[in-house]
């Protein structure tokens, strides 16, 4: 069974300053794909960017971008330039290429100071 | 397009009760999914269903049932509500597996109160 691992419960940062929000995930699958969504207190789930295990590269989405190391399976979110909009829960999931089945970690709520 | 819509928004039940909560996407997606938040526990999956007719067990499916009639609705039914099933509940759909059309898309959520 698939997991995803989130180690930091809460996380704040400066404004205009960068974080790095961590990720482990295990699976026996070779074709998956990674999703960090925010969820701000509104509740919305929005994606913030995605990643297929089978491209080498490292998405970037704006200010937004993510390391994914396969062979760690680790999959970190760094938010360049943090903005006080940045403040949110942040999740981190998994999902098999199969099934499609998504796979939440616990989140990590980013507090972003002015 | 609306997205994937649900409703009530909020609600607050009795143990024993029963209630339905509603979930539609006009996007023509063929997969669509229940998930519940609770507090520390991210999202977890409850049922999940990848076309009309076909629906499958998630993570924590005891205690709901779920049908898929047509390719827009989804609907998470509580047979019997109990305090356990407090939570928030977020219905998302994707237009299918593998590829991009795994990017599920998600609804406003529905938070539930049972006393």
């Amino acid at each position: 069974a698939q997991t995803v691992t989130q180690s930091q419960p809460e996380m704040s940062v400066q404004e205009a300053e960068t974080v790095t929000l961590s990720c482990t995930y295990d699976t026996s699958e070779s074709d998956y794909y990674l999703f960090w969504y925010k969820q701000p207190p509104s509740r919305q789930m929005i994606l913030v960017i995605r990643q297929e295990a089978y491209k080498q590269q490292n998405a970037t989405e704006n200010r937004f971008s993510v390391n994914f190391q396969k062979a760690a399976k680790s999959f970190s979110l760094k938010i360049s330039d943090s903005q006080l909009g940045d403040a949110a829960m942040y999740f981190c999931a998994f999902s098999s290429s199969n099934t499609g089945k998504l796979i939440f970690g616990q989140g990590t709520t980013l507090q972003v100071k002015p | 397009n609306a997205g994937v819509t649900q409703t009530p928004k909020f609600q607050v039940l009795k143990t024993g009760q029963s209630m339905t909560l509603q979930c539609a996407q006009d996007m023509n997606h063929e997969y669509m999914s229940w998930y519940r938040q609770d507090p520390g526990m991210g999202l977890r999956l409850i049922h999940y269903s990848v076309g009309a007719g076909i629906t499958d067990q998630g993570e924590v499916p005891n205690g709901y049932n779920v049908s898929r009639s047509t390719t827009e609705d989804f609907p998470l039914r509580l047979l019997s509500a109990a305090p356990s099933q407090t939570s928030v509940y977020f219905c998302a759909s994707s237009p299918g597996t593998g590829g991009r059309r795994n990017e599920q898309y998600f609804g406003p959520g529905t938070r539930l109160t049972v006393t």
